[in-house]
């Protein structure tokens, strides 16, 4: 049972245009979501975060929107840069506990 | 560089063996998460520590187990290992100040044979 879903294994996006990553999640228990990005043979990389009470987070070029009704966030990247090519994961995190959940990841692959 | 530690950095074994895996976490944190990474998976969280005890626990398997000593570092113990254990597995901290916001360490690669 997915609880958090990533259903574009795989994304190109030309340098200079908008990465638009998606996330969909199941429990509504889920209080808080973040991003991460991991390059290969690293550890994931902590993005940008957002609270259940937020519909919106902005951090330079990153923004995080939450859909709480619909059960679906995303991660828009203005403008991409090559070195932004990555894996995406999306994760969330209940209001009962500290049990991350994490998507199955998006591979961004920005074209210069 | 995250300021989380792990090692070893690679781990090649046999089945039916046990390996402990160790992670350090950054200066000042004191949770430490671990996470399993199998081969196009995504990342499963497996248990929590926060400042020498079990805070969370996820799909951690019986033949496995974690513990955070008092220097805050932690070591995660796999045994009877199986062919299926082979995969990366993340050790993370955080701080009290963000408590949501972890920082991974390069991994440790254990492979199974």
């Amino acid at each position: 049972d997915q609880q958090v879903k990533q259903n574009s294994p795989s994304l190109s996006v030309q340098e200079g245009r908008i990465s638009i990553l998606n996330c969909d999640y199941t429990n509504s228990m889920f209080d808080y979501f973040l991003w991460y990005k991991k390059y290969p043979a690293e550890g994931p990389t902590f993005l940008i975060s957002i609270s259940s009470i937020k519909d919106k987070n902005e951090d330079g070029r990153f923004t995080v929107f939450l859909n709480k009704s619909a059960k679906h966030l995303s991660l828009h990247i203005v403008p991409s840069q090559p070195g932004d090519s990555a894996v995406y994961f999306c994760a969330a995190v209940p209001d009962y506990g500290q049990n991350f959940v994490f998507g199955p990841g998006t591979r961004l692959s920005v074209l210069p | 560089d995250s300021g989380v530690t792990q090692t070893p950095k690679h781990l090649i074994t046999a089945t039916g063996q046990r390996v402990t895996l160790r992670c350090s976490p950054r200066s000042g944190d004191l949770s430490v998460y671990w996470y399993q990474q199998s081969l196009d998976q995504g990342l499963q969280f497996l248990i929590q520590y926060y400042n020498g005890e079990e805070r969370a626990k996820g799909n951690i398997l019986e033949r496995f187990s974690a513990q955070q000593f008092p220097d805050l570092h932690s070591e995660l113990n796999l045994s009877s290992l199986e062919l299926g254990d082979s995969a990366l597995y993340f050790c993370a901290s955080s701080g009290p100040g963000t408590p949501y916001e972890q920082y991974f360490g390069p991994g440790t690669r254990l492979t199974v044979t």
